[in-house]
């Protein structure tokens, strides 16, 4: 299995409901992250997990609450989010931070619609 | 601060043609860079990725170089065809322990049959 899952799909959801966001790879990959990417712009980096622990946050408002219950799975909670928070949300790994060998492999995306 | 930039932005040629999409950075400390392929709404595939220790890599119709110490690489796509029409990215992992990847704005490519 060489894929990243993400489910699901699409997702619209009012500012005051809660959701999430899940992700889910079998390559045996240590680093898991979670990137927003906006219309006609790169994908800008969230949150990296290392070995199941944040490693990173960059400086992403506490409405958004990242998860990783094991080492096959990313979890991304949603709570009071804001219309402009509507973006594609991708999930990607690669097998290690200190791993440098192999690259990201990234999911299709979720795409976040926000009423 | 690492600074990816693609260039052209948007291409648009008629199908058969070969071309060349160009990714520069200002960092020549990398541990390797990698090339995404996006159609619209879609998530990222990986289309090449060049070890820092590397000159190129081939997979079919693509091959990507890489110029280390002159922080460029190129991604040439022979025989284009409508169905490459995408957005490439172009990405670079510095030589860090807990670096993440630099992404370029990536340049749109429109194949016409």
């Amino acid at each position: 299995d060489t894929e990243v899952t993400q489910t699901p799909k699409h997702l619209v959801m009012g500012m005051t409901n809660k959701k999430s966001l899940k992700c889910e790879q079998h390559m045996g990959h240590r680093a898991m992250y979670w990137y927003k990417q906006k219309a006609k712009k790169p994908p800008e980096l969230m949150f990296v997990y290392s070995y199941e622990k944040l490693s990173i946050n960059e400086s992403v408002p506490s409405r958004f609450s990242p998860e990783c219950p094991n080492s096959s799975l990313l979890n991304l909670h949603l709570h009071a989010l804001q219309p402009e928070d509507s973006a594609l949300y991708l999930c990607a790994s690669s097998p290690g931070q200190g791993s440098s060998h192999y690259g990201y492999t990234f999911g299709s995306g979720t795409r976040l619609t926000v009423v | 601060k690492q600074e990816v930039t693609q260039i052209p932005a948007a291409l648009s040629v008629p199908e058969g043609e070969n071309l060349v999409l160009n990714c520069s950075f200002t960092d020549s400390a990398i541990y390797n860079l990698q090339w995404f392929r996006q159609d619209p709404g879609k998530g990222l595939t990986s289309l090449l990725l060049i070890q820092s220790s590397q000159r190129e890599q081939t997979s079919g119709r693509l091959n990507a170089s890489l110029d280390k110490s002159s922080g460029r690489s190129t991604l040439y796509i022979a025989a284009s065809q409508p169905g490459d029409s995408a957005t490439y990215l172009c990405a670079v992992r510095l030589n860090s322990g807990y670096s993440t990847l630099t992404f370029g704005k990536g340049t749109m490519l429109l194949v016409s049959p």
